[in-house]
């Protein structure tokens, strides 16, 4: 069964400071990852993902994430946090193809930037 | 262009009564996801289309929820004799590229049970 803990409820981080969002997964087979962000009052929408190739990968609004095998970790990051950054971060993953199209979510951290 | 739709936004029903979800995808998005959000959780993956097969229901909680994509299209979910417990945000989301491609959501029914 595949499962993503998201160790912090909350992350507080002053404005220009760097951010990093926890997330740590457990899958059968090889792990396919992705945050996902969750604005106030707007949908979920699609930061960045791992799939394979280089372990740092890149995203939208200047995020980017490490995916690390060995710590089964996938740790979201970016170097100067934006005010407009606050939302709610949820990491994701699945193992697709044979084993399902199971997608299983984190329980999310909210992520608060202060001016 | 025109993002994924969801309606109603907002269903209220009385226990026992059965409805109806719809989801308009991403015009040629082969791909269509349905979540159950319950408050301040995470999306709880149900069931997942590729064109119109249903390759993957195994989130479905119980055999009260059904879903279907007749046509590789619009998508409904619906639950028969709801329950409180049934209360959540209902989310459909779209990709173009299976499992692995980036998903669109839409903003979601919020089913409240009475």
């Amino acid at each position: 069964a595949q499962s993503v803990a998201q160790p912090e409820d909350q992350v507080n981080v002053a404005e220009g400071n760097p951010l990093t969002v926890k997330c740590t997964y457990s899958v059968s087979g090889n792990p396919y990852l992705f945050w996902y962000v969750q604005y106030p009052n707007r949908g979920l929408q699609f930061l960045l993902k791992y799939i394979t190739g280089d372990n740092l990968v890149k995203g939208s609004y200047g995020f980017e994430a490490e995916f690390n095998k060995s710590q089964t970790s996938f740790h979201l990051k970016k170097p100067s946090a934006l005010v407009s950054d606050s939302a709610l971060y949820f990491c994701a993953v699945t193992h697709g193809g044979n084993y399902g199209q199971n997608f299983v979510f984190g329980p999310g951290t909210r992520l608060s930037v202060l001016p | 262009g025109a993002g994924v739709s969801q309606s109603p936004r907002y269903k209220v029903a009385k226990r026992g009564q059965d409805v109806a979800l719809r989801c308009d995808p991403i015009s040629g998005h082969v791909s269509l996801f349905w979540y159950q959000q319950a408050l301040g959780q995470g999306p709880e993956f149900l069931t997942y289309f590729q064109n119109e097969a249903q390759l993957d229901k195994s989130g479905l909680p119980s055999d009260r929820f059904f879903a279907e994509r007749p046509e590789g299209s619009v998508s409904t979910l619906k639950i028969q004799r709801t329950q409180q417990e049934d209360s959540a945000v209902y989310l459909c989301a779209s990709s173009l590229g299976g499992t692995l491609g980036e998903q669109y959501f839409g903003p979601g029914t919020r089913l409240t049970v009475t």
